[in-house]
């Protein structure tokens, strides 16, 4: 099976612009989720998608948003972007379709870098 | 509210040396636990998980035991190589919430 994959895996915008990133994820797989990296705050949760709806939303400000479409494929905007928004975007998938299997593993695609000068 | 805690790095190492990443965990219930590793460059890889008390994940020489007394989760490894050079996070995931809360990372650097 391929792996989750992610585009573009490089970007560079300026601030005040706005960017999408695209997540597609393990075949089979329901569930996305993001993350950002960053040196200074390590890996934080942005949020989560499930059959089209954000099931669960980290503490991050409204200027983020995302969604996921009926091929559990998955999108990120970053609207409005700052400094502070450079950083590696991870996107991961799990297999799971019930409340218990949400421990299961989620697998994470190689992530995009953004830099925002 | 739920937290990991792990070892700071980085961590320098001879080749054949052992490896030791302390992970530990603060959370209701009974969380999966998790060890992902990333290269650089790269986006995280799963290294092994376990699911309930006393399990033991093992993946390519790597080891860790689910320890519910000691909320612990610590990464081991008899033999390191160069090649294991990498930073290592440890990772919980609840089935209430759903997403994983990751330690801030433990870089580990094996020389020849």
């Amino acid at each position: 099976k391929a792996g989750v994959t992610q585009t573009p895996r490089y970007l560079i915008k300026t601030r005040g612009q706005q960017v999408t990133l695209s997540c597609s994820p393990i075949s089979g797989h329901r569930s996305v989720s993001w993350y950002q990296q960053t040196p200074g705050q390590g890996l934080q949760f942005l949020f989560e998608y499930f059959s089209e709806t954000q099931r669960n939303k980290g503490n991050f400000p409204g200027r983020f948003s995302g969604r996921q479409f009926s091929n559990s494929r998955s999108e990120m905007n970053v609207s409005t972007l700052e400094l502070g928004d450079s950083a590696l975007y991870l996107c991961a998938s799990s297999p799971e379709g019930t409340v218990n299997s949400r421990q299961e593993t989620q697998y994470f695609g190689p992530g995009t870098r953004l830099l925002v000068l | 509210g739920n937290s990991v805690t792990q070892m700071e790095g980085p961590v320098t190492l001879s080749e054949e040396a052992f490896l030791t990443i302390n992970c530990t965990y603060t959370a209701t219930g009974y969380p999966s636990l998790f060890w992902y590793v990333q290269y650089p460059g790269e986006g995280l890889q799963l290294l092994l998980k376990a699911t309930k008390a006393d399990d033991k994940g093992s993946n390519k020489g790597f080891e860790a035991t689910y320890r519910k007394e000691t909320t612990s989760f610590h990464l081991e490894k008899g033999s390191v190589q160069v090649s294991d050079s990498a930073v290592y996070f440890c990772a919980l995931r609840r089935a209430s919430q759903g997403n994983l809360i990751f330690g801030k990372g433990t870089k580990l650097s094996v020389k020849p």
